[in-house]
C-alpha cells in the first residue's frame, strides 16, 4: 500500500480535460511540497510538475498541479493521445524520513 | 544536456550482491543531491535512497543497501547485499532538487537498470 493515494486509472476523449488525486497526510502533502511524473510506456518518469504548481521548462501549460491540505491535484487540458501514459504524485514524508510516491495513475485516452 | 547513464544490473542469487553504477554528465555533479528510485515489474515507483553529503535510506533496504558517490568521477553507486527476491525492480538513478527536503524533487531520470533476484 502507497502513502499517497491515487484512482488507478483515468479515462477521458481526446481535447477533454481530466484531473488526478493524490492523498495525503499532514505527515506528507499537508507540510510538504509535491511533484508530479508522466511514465510513457516503457521510459524513465519524466517531471511534469515541482514546488506543487510549478512546470519546469519544456513542460506544455496544458499541465498544472494544485495543492489543497492534505490534497494535491495534476489537471491536464487538450488531452492528447500521446498523454497516454502512467502519472504519480511524489513527496517528502517527515514522519518516515522519506520520499514516498503515489501508486500511480494509468491515464487513457478514448 | 543532462546524461544520467545505470549500469551494473543483473541477475543475482537469493542473498547475493550486486552493485549498480551511474555515470552523469552536462552538470556540476558534485552541486547536487542525487538518488536511487526503483520499479518493481508492473508496480508503481519506490524511493530507495538518496546522497548529497550524507546518505538516507528506505526502511525497506537500510542495514542491506549503501549508496556513496565519487565526484571525481561523476558517478553514483548503490552497492546491493543480501538482497531478496522482492528487491527485483528497474533501478533509476535521479538528480535531486530543492532547497529543503520539505519541497524535494526528482529533475532527471537515468533510463534505468534491471536487477533480477531469483535462484
Amino acid at each position: 500500500q502507497s502513502v499517497l493515494t491515487q484512482p488507478p486509472s483515468v479515462s477521458a476523449a481526446p481535447g477533454q480535460k481530466v484531473t488526478i488525486s493524490c492523498s495525503g497526510s499532514s505527515s506528507n502533502i499537508g507540510n510538504n511540497d509535491v511533484s508530479w511524473y508522466q511514465q510513457l510506456p516503457e521510459t524513465a518518469p519524466k517531471l511534469l510538475i515541482y514546488e506543487n504548481n510549478k512546470r519546469p521548462s519544456g513542460i506544455p501549460d496544458r499541465f498544472s498541479g494544485s495543492k489543497s491540505g492534505t490534497s494535491a491535484t495534476l489537471g491536464i487540458t487538450g488531452l492528447q493521445t500521446g498523454d497516454e501514459a502512467d502519472y504519480y504524485c511524489g513527496t517528502w514524508d517527515s514522519s518516515l524520513s522519506a520520499v514516498v510516491f503515489g501508486g500511480g495513475t494509468k491515464l487513457t485516452v478514448l | 544536456e543532462v546524461q544520467l547513464v545505470e549500469s551494473g544490473g543483473g541477475l543475482v542469487k537469493p542473498g547475493g550482491s550486486l552493485r549498480l553504477s551511474c555515470a552523469a554528465s552536462g552538470f556540476t555533479f558534485s552541486s547536487y543531491s542525487m538518488n536511487w528510485v526503483r520499479q518493481a515489474p508492473g508496480k508503481g515507483l519506490e524511493w530507495v535512497s538518496s546522497i548529497s553529503s550524507t546518505g538516507y535510506y528506505a526502511d525497506s533496504v537500510k542495514g542491506r543497501f549503501t549508496i556513496s558517490r565519487d565526484n571525481a568521477k561523476n558517478s553514483l553507486y548503490l552497492q546491493m547485499n543480501s538482497l531478496r527476491a522482492e528487491d527485483t525492480a528497474v533501478y533509476f538513478c535521479a538528480r535531486g532538487r530543492g532547497a529543503a527536503l520539505t519541497a524535494y524533487y526528482f529533475d532527471y531520470w537515468g533510463q534505468g537498470t534491471l536487477v533480477t533476484v531469483s535462484s
